[in-house]
């Protein structure tokens, strides 16, 4: 079947302005997770949905950053007045749900911040 | 807070055997978690220790020991495939906390 797909691959923007980042999960998958992985670094939580709730927003850096998940399915991670610190690969996995121990990821999305 | 902390390089021959290890300073874990990562790839999920003591899956296997801190990978019978970064991970609540990554080079 079909991985978790993000889209687009590749966004290159302007200091200052607002992006958004899509995430397909796995079908029937419930839980879904935003990560950011910065140039030869780990990985970076951000946000975490179970269902269309997100019990976990804690790493997300600032309130420039907002994530919503509809319907249980697609997400998108919105960065508002964007930062050249933003530039990163943003990462998006699904799982079965947050008690499952396999997150399955996305090919992520490489963001640059001119 | 929460750390994790791996070697952030490490070379081997094919055919060899390697162990890369894990020290955390993170409590109140569910478990610890091996990714693997290649240049430009999405990360994949290896192996997941819920309880103390070793877990294999083929030519990968996994240890935890929570009273020592500490967890590692060990990858047998190492090919040229195997070169990729690979990630420890502990599992706080629903999401997953990493390490730094250990680059594995594998030369013939």
């Amino acid at each position: 079947g079909a991985g978790v797909s993000q889209s687009p691959s590749n966004k290159v923007t302007e200091k200052g302005k607002d992006v958004e980042l899509r995430c397909d999960p796995i079908s029937g998958h419930t839980a879904l997770y935003w990560y950011r992985q910065s140039l030869g670094q780990g990985l970076e939580f951000l946000i975490y949905f179970q269902g269309n709730s997100a019990p976990d927003k804690s790493g997300l850096p600032s309130d420039r950053f907002s994530a919503e998940r509809t319907g249980g399915s697609v997400s998108t991670l919105t960065i508002q007045r964007t930062q050249q610190e933003d530039s990163a690969v943003y990462l998006c996995a699904s799982s079965l749900d947050a008690r499952d121990n396999e997150q399955f990821f996305g090919p992520g999305t490489r963001l640059t911040v001119l | 807070g929460q750390s994790l902390e791996q070697p952030s390089e490490v070379t081997a021959v094919e055919g060899a055997i390697v162990q890369i290890n894990c020290t955390y300073q993170t409590s109140g874990f569910y478990g610890l978690s091996w990714y693997q990562q290649h240049d430009g790839g999405a990360p994949t999920f290896l192996s997941y220790n819920a309880l103390d003591g070793l877990e294999e899956t083929g030519r990968f296997s996994s240890f935890l020991s929570r009273s020592d801190s500490y967890g590692y990978l060990l990858l047998q019978e190492l090919q040229m495939k195997d070169s990729a970064s690979y990630f420890c991970a502990v599992t706080l609540g629903g999401k997953l906390i990493f390490g730094q990554g250990t680059e594995l080079s594998v030369k013939p």
